[in-house]
């Protein structure tokens, strides 16, 4: 079965940067897209990028540009998230979620997701 | 960036409901919405992509429907396990962004 494992919890102090991981099984981990979503406590989702593991190829939300950086080793299928120059704003549950395409090839969607990392950033 | 309205942002209702909850783009993005359910220290969970198209093993209880830029989600006959916050998300154009959640609150 398709599961996406997290790493664990981080405690992180503000100006610092905190890299996640996600590893991928039951499926081929370059076959779909992997895309980064964060949610603070009580808040909304908030999408923050988005990687072909296949070509290695990123896009990311404008509001993280140049603080963001989403990287891939594809030989033990594992995704990486790393977020630089940490603020409290930054606190937060990380999640890695599986981008697909329908059959039709237009529809794209998260159709798996991993259990979240809590990130905290506090001095 | 197109951004996505849901509402209410709350509801009360009894098992056996039918609840309805809306979510407006703010330009016209087809049918590419989709609609995810999230419990409590939970990851969201897929139920619906395209607008309409109900995902794998999420009960026929669920639909969806709309296009352009209103869309509704529908629970025919809430279930104890429906209470949960719903969001919708579009995927016409990066960035990904999603409504601001709607809480299914018991009655």
């Amino acid at each position: 079965q398709v599961q996406l494992v997290q790493s664990g919890a981080e405690v992180k102090k503000p100006g610092a940067s905190v890299k996640v991981s996600c590893k991928a099984s039951g499926y081929t981990f370059t076959s779909y897209d992997i895309n980064w979503v964060r949610q603070a406590t009580g808040q909304g989702l908030e999408w923050m990028g988005w990687m072909n593991p296949n070509s290695g190829n990123t896009g990311y939300a404008q509001k993280f540009q140049g603080r963001v950086t989403i990287t891939r080793n594809t030989s033990i299928s594992t995704a990486y998230m790393e977020l630089s120059s940490l603020r409290s704003e930054d606190t937060a549950v990380y999640y890695c979620a599986r981008g697909t395409y329908d059959s039709s090839g237009y529809q794209y969607y998260f159709d798996y997701w991993g259990q979240g990392t809590l990130v905290t950033v506090s001095s | 960036d197109i951004q996505m309205t849901q509402s209410p942002s709350s509801l009360s209702a009894s098992v056996g409901d039918r609840v309805t909850i809306t979510c407006r783009a703010s330009q016209s993005i087809s049918t590419y919405l989709n609609w995810y359910q999230q419990k409590p220290g939970k990851a969201p969970k897929l139920l619906i992509y395209g607008a309409s198209s109900l995902q794998s093993g999420v009960p026929s209880r669920f639909s969806g429907s709309g296009s352009g830029t209103d869309f509704t989600l529908t629970i025919s006959s809430l279930q104890p396990e429906d209470f949960a916050t719903y969001y919708c998300q579009q995927s016409y154009s990066t960035p990904w962004t999603f409504g601001q959640g709607t809480k299914v609150e018991i009655k």
